[in-house]
């Protein structure tokens, strides 16, 4: 079956502007989290959405913002880009949240540069 | 804030040598993953750990969840160029459902 996608692999944006990345978990997945990896803080939990509905949620400031629709697809929203931001965006998927036996699948992920 | 802490950071062997990170975690947990990341890659988990002392292999790699269930390791035993990556465990802290993961232990092997 077809992995987990995310949408698009490499972006680059200028500070002040907002981007929105794009996931699709694998089929039947309905949980999907979200995480920034930067090299010197490794990888940070961003939030997790669970039947559209957000069940967990990082440390982020409210310009990083999500959703999920019907059919599981997840976006993430960042506003006001700083340079800081720039990271690679990693979405995992699993079948149900953190529960036990529930592994999670991660997408290639979306590499952002803010310039 | 619930934490968890992997080391070393960094690891560099020979081919053939053994290698182990640790996990520890600020909190118990109800299960720890580990994952893989190879360089220019995402994670892949490789396993879960659930019960308190459990101990897990596949092949070459020997997991091991401490007795409180706020710590873990993986042991790899004569490594390999293919072992080469970032280790990552995922420690999902009791009464939450979400992971949390540690800083990662990044891996070079030497042929």
């Amino acid at each position: 079956k077809a992995g987990v996608t995310q949408t698009p692999r490499y972006l680059i944006k200028t500070r002040g502007q907002q981007v929105t990345l794009s996931c699709s978990p694998i089929s039947g997945h309905r949980s999907v989290s979200w995480y920034q990896q930067t090299p010197g803080q490794g990888l940070q939990f961003l939030f997790e959405y669970f039947s559209e509905t957000q069940r967990n949620k990082g440390n982020f400031p409210g310009r990083f913002s999500g959703r999920q629709f019907s059919n599981s697809r997840s976006e993430m929203n960042v506003s006001t880009l700083e340079l800081g931001d720039s990271a690679l965006y990693l979405c995992a998927s699993s079948i149900r949240p953190g529960q036990e036996n529930t592994e999670a699948f991660f997408g290639q992920g979306t590499r952002l540069t803010v310039v | 804030g619930q934490q968890v802490m992997q080391i070393p950071q960094y690891q560099h062997v020979q081919e053939g040598e053994d290698f182990t990170t640790y996990c520890n975690s600020s909190t118990t947990l109800s299960n720890i993953q580990w994952y893989k990341q190879r360089p220019g890659g995402h994670p892949v988990f490789l396993i879960q750990l659930v019960k308190s002392g459990e101990v897990k292999k596949q092949k070459r790699l020997t997991f091991q969840f401490g007795e409180a269930k706020k710590n873990s390791s993986l042991h790899i035993t004569a490594t390999q160029t293919t072992d080469v990556g970032t280790y990552f465990c995922a420690g999902r802290p009791s009464g939450t459902y979400k992971y949390i993961f540690g800083t990662g232990t990044r891996l070079k092997v030497l042929a």
